[in-house]
């Protein structure tokens, strides 16, 4: 079975420093990553995605994500965050197959900032 | 872009009634998901249905709950006889046949608060 670990409850970063969050994930075959970022009272926003190819993603508002298979991690990255990056952060994972496609999620990290 | 739209933004129930949940999923998407997230807690899937049957459903998605598909836009999640324990936020996704999560899109939400 498909499971996400998000080792990191909250973390409290200055704004304009870097940022990583950590996703370790557990799958037979070779996944699809996902993640996504949820606002208070607000639904899932997706930062960026990962199905095959360069293992570095770019997604949106300045976040990557770097897929190490050999540590089955995807850990997302920022190099210098903003007030307005505080949020919940999720990451998802999904099988490989077509079609029906569940995703299973972390329990998120809640990501504060001070200025 | 396209969007995945749900209503009510947020329902309020009192114990013991039926609520019905309405998506409407992107045009050309064949796949579609519930998703329901207590407050404070993870994402987590409920149900995928495609071809006018669900193809797959968690422990959570019991006798109470069912889906539909009563036409060509919608797709509904009722909740037969809700529970307190049935306040939480829900999600509908819906994704694309092919390219593995191709277009796989979340909705904004509702909001279901059952007293």
């Amino acid at each position: 079975a498909q499971s996400v670990t998000q080792p990191d409850i909250h973390i409290t970063v200055s704004e304009g420093a870097s940022l990583e969050l950590r996703c370790n994930y557990s799958y037979g075959a070779t996944p699809y990553l996902f993640w996504y970022v949820q606002s208070p009272g607000q639904g899932l926003q997706l930062l960026l995605k990962y199905f095959s190819g360069d293992t570095l993603v770019q997604g949106i508002k300045g976040f990557e994500a770097e897929f190490k298979r050999s540590q089955s991690s995807f850990n997302l990255r920022k190099p210098s965050v903003h007030w307005s990056d505080a949020a919940e952060y999720f990451c998802a994972v999904g099988p490989s197959n077509f079609g029906n496609e569940k995703l299973t999620f972390g329990t998120g990290t809640r990501l504060t900032i001070i200025p | 872009e396209p969007e995945v739209t749900q209503t009510p933004s947020h329902q309020v129930t009192q114990m013991g009634q039926e609520v019905i949940l309405r998506c409407v999923p992107i045009s050309n998407h064949l796949y579609f998901y519930w998703y329901r997230q207590i407050l404070g807690q993870k994402v987590e899937f409920l149900v995928s249905f495609y071809n006018n049957e669900i193809s797959e459903k968690s422990e959570i998605f019991d006798d109470q709950f069912s889906v539909e598909r009563p036409d060509g836009s919608n797709f509904t999640l009722k909740i037969r006889s809700t529970k307190l324990e049935d306040s939480a936020m829900y999600f509908c996704a819906s994704s694309a046949q092919g390219r593995r999560g191709h277009g796989y899109t979340f909705g904004s939400g509702t909001r279901l608060t059952v007293v």
